[in-house]
């Protein structure tokens, strides 16, 4: 069975950068993709980016292009989401979701709550 | 990229169905046939409960169903039980490799 962990809430200052990790056990990444959504308080989902583990293609929203980076580590079992130039509206739930297509999302983590506050 | 649309809300009795619409879908761009539905409860990570279209992960209700017809994609739930009460979303794969979530509906089981 498929777990997916996030690493835990963070509060950042604005400008400042996040790293959140996605581990996943019972399942490595090396034959699908992590995809990395966010929820801002009381708002629906946003799409990021997503990661091939088998080759590191990536592909990132607009909205958040050239502020997001999104790795896995050489094992293939952690992803990684790193979002600079932090504002007060990345304010968010970021989740990680794995799948064995790009475009399923199977399996979710439980979020990380990132909150950008001075 | 379009955007899809969806109702912001639906509303049914238990023992109801409903159908909850995703308009917006693009024939041209190739992802016509890459929709997917997801439920999120208040609190919870979303779950995937339709993919590619029509088809259901293992484990998930068969008062679950999907379908498209033009440029709309549909979530039918039959049936309804007080635990779909939940937020709705559908999300497209775009012909520029990139997922595309609806606003999502709000369903609420009277």
């Amino acid at each position: 069975q498929v777990q997916v962990v996030q690493s835990g809430a963070e509060v950042k200052k604005p400008g400042a950068s996040v790293k959140v990790s996605c581990q996943a056990s019972g399942h490595t990444f090396s034959t699908s993709a992590v995809n990395w959504v966010r929820q801002a308080p009381g708002q629906g989902l946003e799409w990021m980016g997503w990661i091939t583990a088998d080759n590191g293609d990536t592909n990132y929203a607009q909205e958040v292009r050239g502020r997001v980076t999104i790795t896995t580590d050489t094992s293939m079992t952690t992803a990684y989401m790193e979002l600079t130039s932090l504002r007060s509206d990345d304010t968010a739930v970021y989740y990680c979701a794995t799948g064995r297509k790009i475009r399923w999302l199977e399996f979710w983590g439980q979020g990380t709550l990132v909150t950008v506050s001075s | 990229q379009s955007a899809l649309t969806q109702p912001a809300s639906v509303s049914a009795s238990p023992g109801q169905s409903i159908t909850i619409s995703c308009t917006g879908i693009s024939i041209a761009s190739g992802d016509y046939n890459y929709v997917s539905w997801y439920q999120q409860h208040p609190g919870k990570a979303p779950k995937l409960m339709i993919y590619d279209v029509t088809n259901r992960p293992s484990g998930i209700s068969s008062r679950f169903s999907g379908s498209k017809s033009g440029n709309t994609a549909s979530l039918t739930i039959s049936g309804l039980q007080s635990d779909d009460e939940a937020n709705y979303y559908c999300t497209s794969y775009t012909g520029t490799n990139s997922v595309l979530f609806g606003g999502g509906t709000k369903l609420t089981v009277l």
